[in-house]
């Protein structure tokens, strides 16, 4: 069965210092992947997004993950957190026409 | 452009009666998905729509769920009656596209269902 693990449900980072979320899957194929961001009281806004090709993917915000298939696993990471990064932070496998989401990591930033 | 748009953003309603929330999706966007979101959780899928016909809905309460999607474009979905366990946030989606994995998804802020 197809499914994601966010193994952390809650990180404080302080400004400035790096971060990594980590995220697991479980897929049959080749699995696209993707994280998405959810500041509070907001819909889910795309990060970045892995289809093929480099395992190194760069998103907005200077967000960048990378794809580890033989740990299944696709880690996001920032050299330097915000304040304004504080939200919920999603991972999600998609294919056949759905994407399936972990259970998030709410990611607060000390000042 | 505008984004995905949802209404009502809230909603409080004693169990056993009906609601209804509205979805309009960004422009062109052949694909809308409704999502429920409880507390805690990450968004899982109720239904699909390509156009008008709902293409995945294996995940909606379909006693108590309904969607519709006329003229493939805006979308209700409908809880009649509600129970204590719908509260949740019910998110709406579009894509290009008939396969999530060829784009990106574009939500709506939500609407947020309170069930007394």
């Amino acid at each position: 069965a197809q499914s994601v693990t966010q193994p952390d449900i809650h990180i404080t980072v302080s400004e400035g210092a790096s971060l990594e979320l980590r995220c697991n899957y479980s897929y049959g194929a080749t699995p696209y992947l993707f994280w998405y961001v959810q500041s509070p009281g907001q819909g889910l806004q795309l990060l970045l997004k892995y289809f093929s090709g480099d395992t190194l993917v760069q998103g907005i915000k200077g967000f960048e993950a990378e794809f580890k298939r033989s740990q299944s696993s696709f880690n996001l990471r920032k050299p330097s957190v915000h304040w304004s990064d504080a939200a919920e932070y999603f991972c999600a496998v998609g294919g056949q026409g759905n994407l399936i989401f972990g259970k998030g990591t709410k990611l607060s930033v000390k000042p | 452009e505008a984004g995905v748009v949802q209404s009502p953003r809230y909603k409080i309603i004693e169990k056993k009666q009906p609601v209804a929330f509205w979805c309009n999706p960004i422009s062109g966007h052949n694909t809308l998905y409704w999502y429920r979101q409880n507390l805690g959780q990450g968004p899982e899928l109720l239904i699909r729509y390509e156009n008008e016909e709902a293409v995945d809905d294996s995940q909606l309460p379909k006693d108590r769920f309904s969607a519709e999607r006329l003229k493939g474009v805006d979308s209700t979905l409908k809880i009649q009656p509600a129970e204590l366990g719908d509260s949740a946030v019910y998110l709406c989606a579009s894509s290009f596209g008939r396969e999530v994995n060829t784009g990106e998804l574009f939500f709506g802020e939500g609407s947020r269902l309170t069930v007394l």
